[in-house]
């Protein structure tokens, strides 16, 4: 699957309701991101993670978390706080924050509905 | 920070003709701009790129032109094809930041 797996595919959540979205790489790659995508918004920058044990809030971390516990995996928790929680969410790598000329490696995406 | 525009937001063109996107960026310190190609259902994937130092970039039917002055990039696509047919984002990343800022995109229909 390209090397970065998303799951599930589909999520309904209810009201209040905490959900996880499970992004994992095996492509050895140091940085991994996440990325919200609504309809005419194009891709906004929820959080990301330079390495292991550190991430940094993106422009719209207000009601998500995430955690580093390992390289390959960087699960994304939509909390209840958060307002608009329906969209499909995006997980990518790349070798490194730093990198340029590769482009980021996406996942195929999470399509996540509040019911 | 940077803020990119792009346009138009829906491009629908007929099979054969040529297909630009434009996008503006604010940074002037802004040095590298990457294409991406979303098709229906599918994960965004790096089409071409371009960096600062270069005016022009060419990559088969897909090319980029970057004009600093003005602060904007092109994606120009020839020779349109059906499988052409996708959402397109422009992203631009400022030398001071590690990430890049993605238009809002551009969806392409190229009918038979």
């Amino acid at each position: 699957d390209g090397g970065i797996t998303q799951s599930p595919k589909y999520l309904f959540r209810k009201e209040g309701q905490n959900v996880t979205l499970s992004c994992e790489q095996n492509l050895n790659h140091d940085a991994m991101y996440w990325y919200r995508q609504d309809p005419g918004q194009g891709l906004r920058l929820i959080y990301y993670s330079q390495i292991v044990n550190d991430f940094q809030k993106g422009d719209i971390a207000e009601g998500y978390s995430v955690s580093r516990e390992k390289k390959e995996s960087f699960p994304l928790t939509v909390t209840s706080a958060q307002k608009n929680p329906t969209a499909f969410y995006l997980c990518a790598s790349t070798r490194t924050l730093f990198l340029e000329g590769y482009g980021y490696t996406f996942g195929s995406g999470t399509r996540l509905t509040v019911v | 920070g940077e803020n990119v525009e792009q346009h138009p937001s829906t491009l629908s063109v007929q099979e054969g003709d040529s297909a630009v996107i434009k996008c503006t960026y604010s940074d002037s310190a802004s040095n590298y701009f990457p294409w991406y190609k979303q098709e229906l259902g599918k994960r965004p994937q790096l089409i071409i790129d371009i960096r600062s130092n270069v005016g022009e970039k060419k990559d088969q039917r897909i090319a980029v032109t970057l004009n600093k002055t003005a602060k904007h990039f092109s994606l120009h696509i020839t020779e349109t094809q059906p499988e052409d047919s996708a959402v397109y984002f422009c992203a631009a990343k400022s030398g001071g930041s590690y990430i890049p800022t993605f238009g809002r995109g551009t969806s392409l229909i190229v009918h038979p």
